[in-house]
């Protein structure tokens, strides 16, 4: 079936401009992860979503970014009033209880604030 | 906050040989997951291995869980096997948060 999608795939903005960034998990999946992927590094947890329940959000750098998972399908990670240090990759993953925790992450979206 | 370490940080090989990588990391873990990163940039996971040893292909990786290590031996490497590896765990007491090391960026020329 389809993997994880992610739209846009890229993003420029201008300092200050607000961004929405989109995931489409595999279907059925019901954990959703976003991430924060920095060049030359590793990727950081930002939240965490099973179903609609945001059950940890503990990794969103300020209160600037916000996560949400309405339906319990697609996910949606906004940034207001975004800043030359949120330029980075964001990622998307999700997995199934069916399938043990394997993540599967979509291609990401990299956004680079001017 | 729990500490994961993976060496070597760059490491470049000849097509056909092997290599071994490792993750060490600083708590007990739940879970650990290794992943290759293609020069595009897409995630895939390679193995899922809180404990024991997997194999698929010219892949295998084994996690001692109790001495903290975990180890991806690639066999026969091919130029197909190039970008950077990363191992992720998620501690025993904070299920569902994942910490990634800062990988190991693999070259194999041909």
């Amino acid at each position: 079936g389809a993997g994880v999608s992610q739209s846009p795939r890229y993003k420029v903005a201008k300092r200050g401009q607000d961004v929405a960034l989109r995931c489409d998990p595999i279907s059925g999946h019901v954990s959703l992860f976003w991430y924060q992927q920095a060049l030359g590094q590793g990727p950081e947890f930002l939240t965490y979503f099973q179903n609609e329940a945001q059950l940890d959000k503990s990794g969103l750098p300020s209160d600037r970014f916000f996560a949400e998972r309405p339906e319990g399908s697609v996910s949606t990670l906004k940034i207001q009033r975004t800043q030359q240090e949120d330029s980075a990759v964001y990622l998307c993953a999700s997995s199934s209880p069916k399938q043990g925790k394997t993540q599967y992450f979509g291609p990401g979206t990299r956004l680079l604030v001017l | 906050g729990i500490q994961v370490e993976q060496s070597p940080p760059d490491l470049i090989l000849q097509e056909g040989a092997n290599s071994t990588l490792r993750c060490n990391f600083s708590d007990s873990v739940n879970n650990l997951q290794w992943f290759h990163q293609n020069p595009w940039g897409q995630l895939i996971n390679l193995f899922y291995i809180p404990s024991g040893t997997k194999q698929n292909g010219r892949l295998s990786a084994t996690t001692v869980a109790t001495e903290r290590y975990s180890l991806l031996y690639i066999s026969s490497s091919q130029t197909t096997d190039s970008g950077v590896y990363f191992c992720a765990v998620e501690l025993v007491d904070n299920f569902n948060k994942f910490y990634f090391g800062s990988g190991t960026k693999l070259n194999v020329k041909p």
